[in-house]
């Protein structure tokens, strides 16, 4: 069994949809929490990091992890075509070696105009 | 501008040649990764090192070396003990030993086996 599970998906919305984009995990020792986005044929991006329990928030984009259940997610509000890209969580237990992080497989999205 | 520059693009490689991708940073990070990522799959580590002269093996070492004889480089060479090397193959820097969340990614070298 994977450390990080992650919604396989592909996703496919209308624009100025909700997104929820979900991953599980077994690692306790999990405290860092990272989505990365990723064009085709492009290397990923930071999209936001979150650390231990709760929420945050950046523009339309919201990071939400729940200890407890094991589970985060990321939701992306009135979803753009720009979106279109495949977002992966990565997870480790500390801030350092960020390289070195636990990352799932990717869930590919399309926002249809 | 800072960043990770990795090179070539696209590499095509013949049977039993061993190849060497490229990857070049500005940003003054300390670490730096090898990943390889297939179709469907995340990313899977290789190799890193967080010092010159210094590398570590990740999940997959096995077919590839590294050196990392400068700060700012990291080639990655795929021999020809790979059984599968067709994937793209992403190099990233770090910050080490401070705090940090966030690995900056090269643009990825296409390998493909012909």
């Amino acid at each position: 069994q994977k450390e990080v599970e992650q919604d396989p998906g592909p996703l496919s919305v209308p624009e100025g949809a909700i997104v929820s984009l979900n991953c599980t995990y077994s690692n306790s020792a999990f405290q860092y929490f990272m989505w990365y986005r990723q064009y085709s044929r492009k290397g990923p991006e930071l999209l936001m990091y979150t650390y231990s329990s709760g929420n945050k928030e950046d523009g339309r984009f919201t990071a939400q992890v729940d200890k407890s259940s094991k589970y985060i997610s990321l939701f992306i509000r009135d979803s753009q075509p720009s979106d279109s890209a495949t977002y992966l969580c990565a997870m480790s237990p500390t801030n350092t070696n960020a390289g070195k992080s636990t990352f799932g497989d990717g869930t590919t999205l399309t926002v249809k105009p | 501008d800072g960043g990770i520059t990795q090179s070539p693009k696209y590499l095509f490689r013949k049977e039993g040649q061993n190849v060497t991708l490229s990857c070049e940073q500005n940003l003054n990070h300390d670490a730096m990764y090898w990943y390889r990522q297939d179709p469907g799959q995340g990313l899977r580590l290789i190799y890193y090192s967080q010092i010159v002269n210094d590398f570590q093996k990740g999940d997959i070492a096995e077919g590839y070396s590294v050196s990392r004889e400068k700060k700012e480089s990291f080639p990655l060479t795929v021999t020809s003990a790979q059984k599968n090397p067709t994937a793209f193959y992403l190099c990233a820097s770090s910050t080490v030993p401070d705090f940090n969340t966030e690995a900056f990614f090269g643009q990825g070298t296409r390998l493909t086996v012909v």
